[in-house]
């Protein structure tokens, strides 16, 4: 247990529409990253956020965007969805900014058809 | 610019066997060198990591791992393999003094065999 929750659990979206995925963070925990772990592959470091702020961003496009709320919650959201983007996201929350432990959910399951 | 390369896709040991994972990095800078193992359909647990100080590093679970320089190595072992090791297990490299962003390694899978 590592007090990181997301939702949904899986979810199944049809190309081209949009979806938006939900993380818990823990309490005080004011930093926020989003992965993407395509099956058989490590994960892929989307953006991090820092107090609500982007201060990080991997090789995604713009399609990808995120938001971090002050409760410790945080969103992902991919529009124009493409069958490539169907993999596991992975929501990791630390409590500095240098993630020397960061603490990960147990992901969404996202399937584009 | 960093980089992780995990040797061998697939480990596979008898239970009470020695478990040797290796993990070789390349940065630019000091690296903060990371461990996690990921059990399926679930996230990602740090099992241990190194940032500064002794080079031996010991985690959960009676997992060690020690970080060379001048092999750019962070191997990880375990003396005495237990069927519940059996899982996806993940090394991470990020920068020190950089943005911190960890680049993950493409996994090992252990398998253990009674």
């Amino acid at each position: 247990e590592t007090g990181v929750t997301q939702s949904p659990t899986h979810l199944i979206k049809t190309r081209g529409q949009q979806v938006t995925l939900r993380c818990s963070s823990q309490s005080g925990h004011n930093t926020v990253s989003w992965y993407q772990q395509a099956l058989g592959q490590g994960p892929q470091f989307i953006f991090q956020y820092y107090r609500e702020e982007e201060n990080g961003r991997g090789n995604f496009p713009p399609r990808f965007s995120g938001l971090q709320f002050p409760n410790y919650s945080s969103e992902l959201n991919v529009n124009a969805l493409e069958l490539d983007d169907s993999a596991l996201y992975l929501c990791a929350s630390s409590s500095d900014r240098v993630n020397t432990e960061a603490f990960f959910g147990q992901g969404t399951r996202l399937t584009v058809v | 610019a960093q980089s992780v390369t995990q040797l061998g896709s697939h480990v596979s040991v008898s239970e009470g066997a020695l478990v040797l994972l290796r993990c070789n990095y390349s940065s630019s800078v000091p690296p903060y060198l990371f461990w996690y193992v990921q059990y399926p359909n679930q996230g990602l647990q740090l099992l241990l990591k190194y940032t500064t100080g002794a080079t031996l590093v010991k985690g959960i679970n009676g997992f060690e791992a020690e970080f060379k320089k001048s092999e750019t190595s962070f191997h990880l072992t375990k003396p005495s393999a237990h069927m519940s090791d059996a899982a996806e297990y993940f090394c991470a490299v990020s920068a020190s003094g950089g943005s911190y962003i960890p680049t993950f390694g493409r996994g090992t899978s252990l398998i253990v065999h009674p």
